[in-house]
């Protein structure tokens, strides 16, 4: 059975660092490519960006570029979105999603908040 | 990008309904269109892929049309586990854009 788990949930202070964590398991971690999506509070879905964990190839939304960073570890089947300084607006809900025919397969969500 | 414009925003039936949501792609994307379920504190469900193809174990009144810019989403005889929002989503182009959702509600 094809799972992607998501790290819990996340509270940070403006200006923390943050990295969420997302594991594939029951297929081929390395041959499928792995999106982020975020969701602000009762807003629709933004896709951030993509990574191949077989050669970690990445590419990013410009909305996203600079302000995050997309990295795995294909030993342990992970992906991961990172942060080195959050803000105020980071605060959402954060999906990994697997492409396979589509998003096929999607994570439970980590819930980011942001607040001093 | 490539902006994805669903409509309507929201929509209002009844159950037994049958309802179409278009979603239009500000050019060209062959058949590289999802569309997904999203419940209130759910992750999205992937429901068709392809445009026209159905991901496995999704119900068949669930069905999609389209090539090119223009596309649709029909559900048949909506069931009280249907009202939900449902997203577009192009993956012809990074970034992977999204429409903005289409609310549906009951009546």
């Amino acid at each position: 059975e094809v799972q992607l788990v998501q790290s819990g949930a996340e509270v940070k202070k403006p200006g923390e660092s943050l990295k969420i964590s997302c594991k594939g398991s029951g297929y081929s971690f390395t041959t499928y490519w792995i999106a982020w999506v975020r969701q602000k509070p009762g807003k629709g879905l933004e896709w951030m960006g993509i990574i191949y964990p077989g050669d970690s190839d990445t590419r990013y939304s410009p909305s996203f570029q600079g302000q995050v960073t997309i990295s795995a570890d294909k030993s342990i089947s992970t992906a991961y979105l990172q942060w080195s300084s959050l803000k105020a607006s980071d605060t959402a809900m954060y999906y990994c999603a697997r492409q396979g025919g589509g998003a096929d397969y999607w994570g439970q969500g980590t819930l980011v908040t942001v607040s001093s | 990008d490539i902006q994805m414009t669903q409509s309507p925003s929201s929509l209002s039936a009844s159950v037994g309904d049958r309802v179409t949501i278009t979603c239009r792609a500000s050019q060209g994307i062959s058949n590289y269109l999802a569309w997904f379920q999203q419940k209130p504190g759910k992750a999205p469900k992937s429901l068709i892929f392809a445009a026209t193809s159905l991901q496995s174990g999704v119900p068949s009144k669930f069905s999609g049309s389209g090539s090119g810019t223009d596309f649709t989403l029909t559900i048949s005889s909506l069931q009280p586990e249907d009202f939900a929002t449902y997203y577009c989503q192009q993956y012809y182009n990074y970034p992977h854009t999204f429409g903005q959702g289409t609310k549906l509600g009951i009546k």
